[in-house]
């Protein structure tokens, strides 16, 4: 059974840092790019980043580009999003995303994020 | 690049159906077949439902089917049951290794 299992959210100042991170079992984790998307309160869903299988090749939002970092570590299955300079405007659920062939086929259940003073 | 525009509700009685759409522009949806379908329950994961605009995942009933024509995507849930309340959004390849999502349709069933 494919599992996704976020962590690292909380409440965080504006212009701060944040960590998530994402444990994934059941599934050849080497083998999947693999994304974080996120829904801010009451609004719908926005794809965040992208990681390529073995993590050469990356892509953001326009909106977080220069301020988060994808990562991955193929020998701990695990996912991360580096946030940096967050701003209210990132308050949302981050879900870490396996992807399938041009679609999210398994969802992690979420971490929040909320940016506040 | 914006959102693809989908209606904010949709709502059917047990039994009838209800088709949700999804519009695009020939940047994504009407360029690609590679429009695929959610289901989200606030607060659980969400899960993919149709992928590649008609194709169904092991598991998903086949009250769940999809379609397209030009830059509009539809998912249609017949028999509707009561488990079908959620809300559904759709996305579309949009090409560059992008992907856009729909706004959701909030699913009532009445």
């Amino acid at each position: 059974e494919v599992q996704l299992v976020e962590s690292g959210g909380g409440l965080v100042q504006p212009g701060g840092s944040l960590r998530l991170s994402c444990a994934a079992s059941g599934f050849s984790f080497s083998n999947y790019w693999l994304s974080w998307v996120r829904q801010a309160p009451g609004k719908g869903l926005e794809w965040v980043a992208k990681i390529k299988q073995d993590g050469s090749d990356k892509d953001y939002v326009d909106s977080v580009k220069g301020r988060f970092t994808i990562s991955r570590d193929n020998a701990k299955n695990s996912l991360y999003l580096q946030m940096n300079s967050l701003r209210a405007d990132d308050t949302a659920v981050y879900y870490c995303v396996k992807e399938g062939w041009y679609c999210f086929d398994y969802w992690g259940q979420g971490t929040l994020v909320t940016v506040s003073s | 690049q914006s959102a693809l525009t989908q209606p904010p509700s949709a709502s059917g009685s047990p039994g009838q159906s209800v088709t949700i759409s999804c519009t695009g522009t020939s940047s994504d949806i009407g360029g690609y077949n590679y429009v695929s379908w959610y289901q989200h329950h606030p607060g659980k994961a969400p899960k993919l439902i149709i992928s590649e605009v008609t194709k169904r995942p092991s598991g998903v009933p086949d009250r769940f089917s999809g379609s397209k024509s030009g830059n509009t995507a539809s998912l249609t849930v017949s028999g509707l049951q009561a488990e079908d309340e959620a809300d559904y959004y759709c996305s579309s390849f949009a090409g560059s290794k992008n992907f856009l999502f729909g706004t959701g349709t909030s699913v009532t069933v009445l």
